[in-house]
């Protein structure tokens, strides 16, 4: 069984850019999750989508972070623009139906902002 | 919201126990526990879906207590592919909603 796939894997960008990550969750796996983790912390949940409807958003900064999932298979989330501070590792995870699931993640992605 | 954990950092020697706790401020409907190695992804471990449920992983054992809104994870027998950050992930009880913990560090030296 395939895992979860995110790309890129690296990403350097300066401050004020755009950047966009895409994952794709395991088949089958309703639930997908995007997290933040900033080095050192434990990763903070940014949205959480059951199929393409959103669960939970409320520690996505809207203004600057957007995040779909089409036809409820793949995710893009979206910086724009991005600061300093976005700096961290962008997980990936899905699970079958819910949060009482174990969730299995992705690789990851490593935004770097100069 | 987000589950505090304790300690925050610990080193064993291999063969040691460890005991690593979870709680939250809010009343919990699941718990998960992750391992981090570094720079990699987190790892399942295990969920503990009822108050008072016990699991076992091979030498890993975790504890649900529903009334004190805590967890427990115990690490017996240590071994040192047992090293990473330790996460507790907590499904809140009055929705879907989930929060990792503040993380434990666990290094095991021979």
């Amino acid at each position: 069984e395939a895992g979860v796939a995110q790309s890129p894997r690296y990403k350097i960008i300066e401050k004020r850019q755009s950047v966009a990550f895409w994952c794709n969750p395991i088949s089958g796996h309703a639930t997908l999750y995007w997290y933040q983790q900033i080095l050192g912390q434990g990763p903070k949940l940014l949205i959480q989508f059951q199929n393409n409807g959103v669960v939970d958003d409320s520690q996505l900064p809207k203004d600057r972070f957007s995040a779909e999932r089409l036809k409820g298979v793949d995710s893009t989330l979206k910086i724009q623009p991005a600061k300093l501070e976005d700096s961290a590792v962008y997980l990936c995870a899905s699970s079958l139906a819910g949060a009482v699931y174990e969730q299995y993640f992705g690789p990851g992605t490593r935004l770097t902002v100069t | 919201q987000q589950p505090v954990q304790s300690p925050q950092a610990v080193i064993l020697r291999e063969g040691e126990d460890a005991v690593i706790n979870c709680s939250s401020s809010k009343a919990l409907y699941s718990v998960h526990w992750y391992r981090q190695k570094h720079g990699e992804a987190p790892v399942f471990l295990m969920i503990l879906l009822k108050g008072g449920e016990q699991k076992g992983h091979e030498k890993i054992s975790a504890s649900f207590n529903e009334k004190k809104q805590q967890s427990s994870l115990y690490l017996t027998a240590s071994q040192l592919s047992y090293s990473g950050t330790y996460f507790c992930g907590t499904n809140l009880f009055t929705g879907n909603q989930f929060y990792f913990g503040t993380g434990t560090s666990l290094t095991v030296i021979p």
